[in-house]
């Protein structure tokens, strides 16, 4: 059974330090990897997605790597903003198109980032 | 496009009643899905769909049930409510890969 981890559980930053986010996941027999972004009280929002074949994605401060053979994900933010101040999940689908693109998320790095 | 939307925003139930949440989408997506997010932790997967006509259990499935008559529509059924079914419901779909969510059902069971 997959199982996703995210550490640390919560983190604060001062403005304009980057942010390291890690992702690990036990079975590397994955389909894609993806990370969201949770405003309190709010639904989520797809940042990156990793195709299992790639190693990195980026969309514009942020940067996501996929090493599948140690099972671990880091999403970078750099020079962040009061405005990343959120709960950052991730999430892996596995391999199979009966698998349904299932997600499986972690516990998600509640993330601070202050003035 | 409206995305994926969700009825009701929030919800209170006493035990024993039942009730159905609802989520449409207009991206014509095959796949939808069920999640619940309990207190400071992660989604889990109740239903999923991979297309009209086809539904299939999660890893929470139990004292829910789902249909899927349509491509837009996928509503969840909670039947005799418990207090263990207070939580956040997600509703979200997919064409292929990346998933979209909706704003999410706030359901306290009493």
């Amino acid at each position: 059974k997959q199982e996703v981890t995210q550490i640390p559980a919560a983190l604060s930053v001062p403005e304009g330090e980057n942010l390291v986010l890690n992702c690990s996941f036990t079975d590397s027999a994955i389909y894609n990897l993806q990370w969201f972004r949770q405003d309190p009280g709010k639904g989520l929002t797809s940042l990156l997605l990793i195709q299992s074949s790639q190693r990195e994605q980026t969309s514009g401060r942020l940067n996501a790597s996929l090493d599948k053979s140690s099972g671990r994900s880091t999403l970078y933010i750099a020079a962040s903003q009061p405005g990343d101040s959120a709960t950052y999940l991730c999430a892996v689908s596995p391999l199979g198109k009966a698998a349904g693109n299932k997600l499986t998320f972690g516990g998600g790095t509640r993330v601070l980032v202050k003035p | 496009n409206a995305g994926v939307t969700q009825t009701p925003k929030f919800r209170i139930l006493k035990i024993g009643q039942s009730m159905t949440l609802q989520c449409t989408q207009d991206m014509n997506h095959n796949y939808m899905y069920w999640y619940r997010q309990d207190p400071g932790m992660g989604l889990k997967l109740i239903y999923y769909s991979v297309g009209a006509g086809i539904t299939d259990k999660g890893e929470v499935p139990n004292g829910y049930n789902v249909s899927r008559s349509t491509t837009e529509d996928f509503p969840l059924r909670l039947e005799l409510a418990a207090p263990s079914q207070t939580s956040v419901y997600f509703c979200a779909s997919s064409f292929i890969d990346e998933q979209y969510f909706g704003p999410g059902t706030r359901l306290t069971v009493t």
